[in-house]
C-alpha cells in the first residue's frame, strides 16, 4: 500500500523554464515533507523540506508547496538548469516517529533538463 | 564533511549465497537505515536501527537481517540470496537531535544475484 505516490515517472523540461514535480500522499499524520535528489551512482541528497504547519518554503531556485486539503506536495524549480537533471524523491516523516527520523519515500520522478 | 560509506559499489552473487553489505558512518549518528531502490517502487525501508544492538523492521524485511554491534557500523545480511533481491541497496544515517532532513546516504551497492 503506497502511502506516497509520484504519478509521473519522468519529466522533460527546457533549460530556463519551470520544472514542476508532484507528489500525493494518502495519510494526514505526517510532520514533515521533504524532497531528495539523486544522481546516478550516488546516494540521494536532501534538497528542501516543509513543515506540516506551513504551505510554502523557498530556497533559491527551489520552492516546495504543500496543499494539505488535497494531500498534495509539489516542487518548483525556476529556472531549470541541465545540472538539475536527476531523480527526485518526495518523502514524508510520520507523526509520532519520535527520534528515529524514519521516512517514507515516493517512487521517484526522473527530471531531464534539455539545454 | 559528513560521510557514509558502503563496502562495495558493485557485487555479483549466486543464488543461495550468504551476502553481507556493510555501511559505516563517521558522524556519530544514532539512527541508521537500509533501503533498496527499484524502478517504479522508489526507496523502500528494509530495516533501521536507533541504537547499538537495537533494530526494527521496515516495510520489506523478509529475507534480510541486520547487525549493529558498533554505533558507526550497520550491516545488512541476506541469509540466502535470491534473484528477486537483485537491487540497489542504500544505507543512510541520521541524528535524532537534528530532524528528518539530516538523513545522509551512502553511494549505494548494486547487487546482482544470478
Amino acid at each position: 500500500d503506497q502511502q506516497v505516490k509520484q504519478n509521473s515517472p519522468s519529466l522533460s523540461v527546457q533549460e530556463g523554464r519551470i520544472s514542476i514535480l508532484n507528489c500525493d500522499y494518502t495519510n494526514s499524520m505526517f510532520d514533515y515533507f521533504l524532497w531528495y535528489k539523486k544522481y546516478p551512482a550516488e546516494g540521494p541528497t536532501f534538497l528542501i523540506s516543509i513543515s506540516s504547519i506551513k504551505d510554502k518554503n523557498e530556497d533559491g531556485r527551489f520552492t516546495v508547496f504543500l496543499n494539505k486539503s488535497a494531500k498534495h506536495l509539489s516542487l518548483h524549480i525556476v529556472p531549470s538548469q541541465p545540472g538539475d537533471s536527476a531523480v527526485y524523491f518526495c518523502a514524508v516523516e510520520p507523526s509520532g516517529g519520535g527520534a528515529t527520523n524514519k521516512l517514507i519515500f515516493g517512487t521517484g520522478t526522473l527530471l531531464a533538463v534539455q539545454p | 564533511d559528513v560521510k557514509v560509506t558502503q563496502s562495495s559499489r558493485y557485487l555479483v552473487k549466486r543464488t543461495g549465497e550468504k551476502v553481507f553489505l556493510e555501511c559505516v558512518q563517521d558522524m556519530d549518528h544514532e539512527n541508521m537505515f537500509w533501503y533498496r531502490q527499484d524502478p517504479g517502487l522508489g526507496l523502500r525501508l528494509i530495516y533501521f536501527s536507533y541504537d547499538v544492538k537495537m533494530k526494527e523492521k521496515g516495510d520489506i524485511p523478509e529475507g534480510y537481517s541486520v547487525s549493529r554491534e558498533k554505533k558507526e557500523r550497520f550491516s545488512l545480511i541476506l541469509e540466502s540470496a535470491s534473484t528477486n533481491q537483485t537491487s540497489m541497496y542504500l544505507c543512510a544515517s541520521s541524528s535524532y537531535l537534528a530532524g528528518a532532513d539530516t538523513q545522509y546516504f551512502g553511494p549505494g551497492t548494486r547487487l546482482t544475484v544470478l
